[in-house]
């Protein structure tokens, strides 16, 4: 298996504009989970699905943040406006909660730089 | 609400000697711990999970340990190579099931030649 892919895996961009980072789990996992990664706060956990419904997104800092799972291979989160507070890097990674394997396995995370 | 705190925050020892990084976490009812490493510029490995059950769990070289009691976890790293130069976190599990995990802020280890 590829393990859990990001794209892109770097991104800069001004502030104001729209950024998507996207998401492939792994094969067969039901849980993925979006988490930002910042020197100030460590690592937070934004927003968890379970077969592709939202669980809990209090982590979401504000309105301009949004993520979807339109399926079980792909999902998005985005950023609309971006601000240059957004700037940290963006972790997604996948589970399975059958058979009692619940290490999460995480992507190499996309870093993002708002100008 | 739960919180986890590492200590130190960073450690260098020579090459070949054991050691023990510490994790605490402030609400004893957690589903599991767990420890990652994570090389600079890239994403998390899983190291070792514990269950709320267990007591200890061990891979290779390391060996984690969990006191539910004393809200504490160890990691302990036997005969530390160069190649271990990383941070290692540790994070506890909240919820049954969905594995809401709590991070602490991490340990940057160095092993030096």
């Amino acid at each position: 298996d590829a393990g859990v892919i990001q794209s892109p895996r770097h991104e800069v961009t001004e502030m104001g504009q729209e950024v998507t980072l996207r998401c492939k789990p792994i094969s067969g996992h039901d849980y993925l989970f979006w988490y930002r990664q910042t020197m100030m706060r460590g690592l937070e956990l934004l927003i968890y699905f379970n077969n592709n419904v939202p669980i809990d997104d209090s982590g979401m800092p504000e309105d301009r943040f949004s993520a979807k799972m339109p399926n079980a291979s792909f999902s998005t989160l985005k950023i609309q406006p971006s601000e240059p507070r957004d700037s940290a890097v963006y972790f997604c990674a996948s589970s399975s909660q059958r058979g009692g394997l619940e290490t999460q396995y995480f992507g190499p995370g996309t870093r993002l730089l708002v100008l | 609400k739960q919180e986890v705190t590492q200590i130190p925050a960073a450690l260098s020892v020579p090459e070949g000697e054991n050691l023990v990084l510490n994790c605490s976490f402030t609400d004893s009812a957690i589903y599991n711990l767990q420890w990652f490493r994570q090389d600079p510029g890239k994403g998390l490995t899983s190291l070792l999970l514990i269950q709320s059950s267990q007591r200890e769990q061990t891979s290779g070289r390391l060996n984690a340990s969990l006191d539910k009691s004393s809200g504490r976890s160890t990691l302990y790293i036997a005969a530390s190579q160069p190649g271990d130069s990383a941070t290692y976190l540790c994070a506890a599990a909240t919820e049954w099931g969905a594995q809401k995990l709590v991070f602490g802020q991490g340990t940057r280890l160095t092993i030096n030649p």
